[in-house]
């Protein structure tokens, strides 16, 4: 069935070193989204993709679509505290009406 | 903020017990998800609504069940409880793109986390 890879599982970082965490998915997406989730919170949708090769920022956040829009990346300049938690991507299901979501990947950031 | 509401925040129950996850949003919106999760784990999608009478099966078996009488209510019901079921259990709504394959924002609720003993 269709599926979005994430990777890594789980990252550690240094308080101000980068981090990036990758989407892949099995099949070719009309557009991908990104989700946080803080420790004890709940997923919130931070943006999304549409265009093959997008690129867009968010402050220290930088996410991008792939050419094939098969995969996606999200880049954090200068990690801080703040920036823990998962971080989910999630693409269309082909069939329609519901969306499939990464395994996510857990950041954790020491200060 | 979205305007979606889960009750309770917590609870624990005994097992066998019947228990009833309530998720209510006030944004109009047609689709509706109930996502199972643990702690900074995987989201399983349960069960999902496009509109007023319509629910589908997730890709996680559950022994739970849903109904859509009204589109801001999205009730989640096990009729007997057991520590398998504990977990978090997250309600979430998006609106309908104007493809049946859009993909819209979803707006989730605070969750609940739910203890089975």
């Amino acid at each position: 069935g269709q599926q979005v890879m994430q990777i890594p599982q789980y990252q550690h970082v240094q308080e101000g070193e980068d981090f990036t965490t990758y989407c892949n998915s099995s099949t070719t997406l009309s557009n991908i989204q990104w989700y946080k989730q803080r420790p004890g919170g709940h997923p919130v949708f931070l943006i999304q993709l549409v265009k093959s090769g997008e690129v867009k920022k968010q402050k220290r956040l930088t996410f991008q679509f792939g050419e094939a829009k098969k995969n996606s990346s999200l880049h954090i300049t200068a990690t801080q505290t703040t920036d823990v938690g998962t971080y989910f991507c999630a693409g269309p299901y082909t069939g329609g009406f519901k969306t499939i979501f990464g395994a996510g990947t857990r950041l954790f950031v020491k200060a | 903020e979205a305007d979606i509401y889960q009750t309770p925040r917590y609870l624990v129950i005994g097992t066998g017990k019947k228990i009833t996850l309530e998720c209510s949003q006030t944004m109009g919106h047609d689709k509706m998800y109930w996502y199972q999760q643990d702690p900074g784990m995987e989201l399983h999608l349960i069960h999902y609504s496009y509109g007023v009478n319509s629910t589908e099966k997730g890709d996680l078996s559950s022994e739970s069940t849903v109904s859509r009488i009204r589109t801001e209510h999205f009730p989640l019901t096990l009729e007997s409880a057991r520590p398998s079921h504990t977990s978090q259990y997250l309600c979430a709504s998006s609106e309908s793109g104007w493809m049946w394959t859009d993909q819209e924002t979803q707006y989730f609720g605070p969750g609940t986390r739910l203890l089975v003993l």
